[in-house]
């Protein structure tokens, strides 16, 4: 079935520091790779997408990478601040835009 | 601008019993999709809505049941609630199925 592993599950840099969350997905028909995050008690916020037909994307100190014949696509953060302090998720989606997510990875960034 | 907004936003219900969460998405989009997050794990898709028609349903009983309005606005509806079914349910909202979606608050569920 549908399914992202994303790897890994905990992530404590120290600020300043880069962080890099990896995911792989297993439908070969999603087209669409959303990175959400999420600080206790709040909603997922969309921070960074991409889609199948580009390979990175950046918006500042944000950029997401994908590779679609390894199935893998990754979030890389730069100058990490404490702030960035949260869960990350990683999804896939396809044309209905059904979001299967992965486990989450816990980001601590560290003064 | 109104984001996706849920109501309730905390619930309380007992073993057994029925509840119905809401959902009113951002104006202007068609498609609602609902989510389980249980504490410590990602959202689980429950269902997705685009024009009123649903378009995939995620591996849950047939306890869950939704449906959308006219409006787009949406219902979750679970039945025979177990202590399980405790957790966070989270609505999306975006233009089309595959655009970005917004996420509601959520609404906090807790079965005793």
């Amino acid at each position: 079935g549908e399914n992202v592993e994303q790897h890994p599950s905990t992530l404590s840099v120290q600020e300043g520091d880069s962080a890099v969350i990896k995911c792989t997905y297993s439908d070969s028909a999603s087209n669409y790779f959303p990175w959400y995050k999420q600080e206790l008690g709040k909603r997922p916020q969309l921070i960074i997408d991409i889609r199948s037909n580009v390979g990175e994307k950046k918006d500042q100190r944000i950029a997401v990478t994908l590779n679609k014949t390894a199935k893998h696509f990754s979030l890389h953060i730069t100058e990490t601040q404490p702030e960035d302090s949260a869960v990350y998720f990683c999804a896939a989606s396809g044309i209905w835009g059904k979001l299967i997510f992965g486990q989450g990875t816990e980001l601590s960034v560290k003064p | 601008d109104a984001g996706v907004t849920q109501s309730p936003t905390h619930l309380i219900k007992t073993r057994g019993q029925h509840v119905t969460l809401r959902c009113s998405p951002i104006s202007g989009h068609k498609s609602v999709s609902w989510y389980q997050q249980v504490l410590g794990q990602g959202p689980q898709f429950i269902f997705q809505y685009y024009e009123k028609e649903e378009r995939g349903r995620g591996n849950f009983p047939d306890r869950f049941s939704a449906r959308q309005f006219p409006n787009y606005s949406s219902e979750l509806n679970v039945n025979a609630l177990l202590l399980g079914d405790s957790a966070l349910y989270l609505c999306a909202s975006s233009l089309v199925g595959d655009t970005e979606a917004f996420f509601g608050q959520g609404t906090r569920l807790t079965v005793v």
